[in-house]
């Protein structure tokens, strides 16, 4: 399978705890994003990165929140000292180019519940 | 800011039907629109793009438009099948949003298709 890839899929976790989660983009995609999905909306940007660099990141992520992508291929989103609020589905997109016909191809989803 | 709607949040067809998704965009200064389909408890499948000069797409029995002047574009579905039952989120990318753009997305349309 060569599309984006998100690990772990779900996450149970206690609220204060700290949690990781992993994206693997297409492999030729310079581009990859971080969205937010809560139930019954539709996904919210967090942030971007352009190779290594993570060029802009959103009101959304707050200080409690980073992230990383290493040698511009994988990327990890943690969030320390969880809340209730964080519970979301937390998506990794990535896309090849700029262009007017750049398509964006999305991950699976790291479902996250913090009880 | 851009605010995009999608009306309506639900839509419950008998099979084999012609149904049109509705999506409205406040900015029309759009790179782009995309068509997704979201499963329960998935991540995002990517149907249509259409290119800010573009006025449809076609893909099988899906067909998108877009009016950028309106700000709206449809997803029509031809002859519906129960397997066509998800949600479908529209996401447009603005010209403005810097050098992430990223999508910005509606609330989605909830499709049920009976047998």
């Amino acid at each position: 399978d060569t599309g984006v890839s998100q690990d772990p899929r779900h996450k149970i976790t206690k609220r204060g705890q700290n949690v990781t989660f992993r994206c693997d983009p297409i492999s030729e995609h310079n581009r990859l994003y971080w969205y937010r999905q809560t139930l019954g909306q539709g996904p919210e940007f967090l942030t971007y990165f352009q190779n290594e660099a993570q060029l802009e990141k959103s009101r959304l992520l707050s200080d409690r929140f980073s992230a990383e992508r290493p040698k511009g291929s994988f990327s990890t989103l943690e969030i320390q000292r969880t809340e209730q609020g964080d519970s979301a589905m937390y998506l990794c997109a990535s896309t090849k180019t700029e262009s007017m016909n750049t398509e964006a191809f999305f991950g699976q989803g790291t479902r996250l519940t913090v009880v | 800011k851009q605010e995009v709607t999608q009306i309506p949040a639900a839509l419950s067809v008998p099979e084999g039907e012609n149904l049109v998704l509705n999506c409205s965009f406040t900015d029309s200064a759009i790179y782009n629109l995309q068509w997704f389909r979201q499963d329960p408890g998935k991540g995002l499948t990517s149907l249509l793009l259409i290119q800010s000069s573009q006025r449809e797409q076609t893909s099988g029995r899906l067909n998108a438009s877009l009016d950028k002047s309106s700000g709206r574009s449809t997803l029509y579905i031809a002859a519906s099948q129960p397997g066509d039952s998800a949600t479908y989120l529209c996401a447009v990318r603005l010209l403005s949003s810097g050098s992430a753009r990223q999508l910005t997305f509606g609330s989605g349309t909830q499709l049920t298709v009976l047998p």
